[in-house]
């Protein structure tokens, strides 16, 4: 079966500093992966996506960037945080089906990274 | 621009009820509608799918209806537990690639 594992789970981390949170997926090939937020009393939104390697799609102008080095890892990167970079990160994955451009077989979400930026 | 709209905000009941969260969104040129459960500080989790071709789906005692021409969704909970507190996200997949979410529902069943 397939799993998702994102970490750490909950990271503190000082305005200005970097930032690295990974995700990988298991027991599959080739899924879409995405990287979304939720911030404090918001909805979630995505931030990035990607269909295969090296292949990144930017939702929104922001300060982080994401990056997938290999099939089934997504890592979601900042040289520096700001303090509205706080929220709960969540990776997720999907695929796509025939039925056309965006049809999928559901999405699956991974337990979330919450991090505060101080 | 797809926008998804849950009512309500909020819901209280005593355990034992049945209770209906409702979901609506404004661009019915959807693939499909997928209801999530939220805990506390955690992920989400799926709980059904309906793809824009079916009319509901059923896992135990949950049941999610789909009428994709006037853009509405509904989950009904029957019999209620304090174990179904948490909050309800619904979610439409369309041609853009993305999942586009409600705000949600936050459900607190009450012994």
């Amino acid at each position: 079966s397939q799993t998702i594992h994102q970490w750490p789970a909950t990271l503190v981390q000082p305005v200005g500093s970097p930032l690295s949170l990974e995700c990988t997926v298991e027991g599959t090939s080739n899924p879409n992966l995405y990287w979304y937020r939720q911030a404090a009393g918001r909805g979630l939104q995505l931030l990035f996506y990607s269909v295969g390697i090296g292949q990144i799609s930017s939702e929104v102008p922001q300060n982080l960037s994401a990056s997938r080095p290999q099939d089934r890892q997504f890592i979601l990167s900042s040289k520096k945080l700001l303090l509205s970079d706080s929220g709960f990160y969540l990776c997720a994955w999907s695929f796509w089906s025939s039925a056309g451009p965006g049809a999928n077989y559901g999405y699956t979400f991974g337990s979330g990274t919450r991090l505060t930026v101080v | 621009k797809q926008e998804v709209t849950q009512i309500p905000a909020a819901l209280s009941v005593p355990e034992g009820e049945n209770l209906v969260l409702n979901c609506s969104f404004t661009d019915s040129a959807i693939y499909n509608l997928q209801w999530f459960r939220q805990d506390p500080g955690k992920g989400l989790t799926s709980l059904l799918l309906i793809q824009s071709s079916q009319r509901e789906q059923t896992s135990g005692r949950l049941n999610a209806s789909l009428d994709k021409s006037s853009g509405r969704s509904t989950l009904y909970i029957a019999a209620s537990q304090p174990g179904d507190s948490a909050t309800y996200l619904c979610a439409v997949s369309g041609t853009a690639s993305k999942l586009t979410f409600g705000t949600g529902t936050r459900l607190q069943v009450t012994l």
